[in-house]
């Protein structure tokens, strides 16, 4: 049963443009939606992370919007660069301390 | 500041061989550690976590085990190992406090042949 959902699972956007990932999910239970970066031969790096009672939380270029009502968040990132070229991943913690991961998006921004 | 570390990077191993991969962390007591697989161009799934020393859960029945011998060292094992067990394997570590970010070591890259 996949309980966290992302989309798209690849994504090209051109260097300055907005990279949009987005997940869902269905347990009301996480109370904690980290957003991790991939690059090949490596570990996910935590990149950016809200919990519930935000609707917003943003550092630097990368912004997570939080829709509680429609189980929904999403990250964007701006002015994506070359550099940003990596896997992503979305996740929800349940209140045990465990991940639940999506799929991973792959981006990849065009110089 | 904490630091956790895998090893061996890569490993070749033959069908039917044991299995020993590492995790320690440093700069830190008490955590909680992971057990991760990634297939390739795949998620993570989580194999096993444990909240102390001597307790380990595991989340998928499968050829793997796992053991925590000392507060900040955690063990993945086979005894004998499958084809299917080929993957990326990522060992991760989280205050042992609710909802806190796990962070990743940089993984080790099973191979079978």
């Amino acid at each position: 049963q996949q309980q966290v959902k992302q989309s798209p699972q690849s994504l090209i956007v051109q260097k300055g443009g907005i990279s949009i990932i987005n997940c869902a999910y269905e347990n009301t239970a996480f109370d904690y939606f980290p957003w991790y970066q991939q690059f090949p031969g490596k570990g996910p790096a935590l990149l950016i992370a809200i919990r519930p009672d935000v609707s917003e939380k943003k550092e630097g270029r990368f912004t997570i919007s939080f829709n509680k009502s429609a189980k929904q968040f999403s990250l964007h990132i701006m002015d994506s660069q070359p550099g940003d070229s990596a896997t992503y991943f979305c996740a929800a913690c349940e209140n045990t301390g465990k991940l639940i991961f999506g799929q991973g998006t792959t981006l990849q921004v065009k110089p | 500041s904490q630091t956790i570390h895998q090893w061996p990077a890569t490993l070749v191993q033959p069908v039917g061989s044991p299995l020993s991969l590492e995790c320690t962390v440093e700069g830190t007591s008490n955590p909680n550690l992971y057990w991760y697989r990634q297939a390739a161009g795949r998620g993570l799934q989580l194999l096993f976590y444990s909240v102390g020393i001597g307790q380990i859960s595991s989340e998928v029945p499968q050829n793997l085990s796992a053991s925590r011998p000392q507060d900040r060292q955690f063990i993945l094992s086979s005894k004998k190992l499958l084809l299917s067990d080929s993957g990326f394997y990522l060992c991760a570590w989280a205050p042992g406090v609710s909802n806190q970010p796990q962070h990743f070591g940089d993984g080790t890259r099973l191979s079978i042949l």
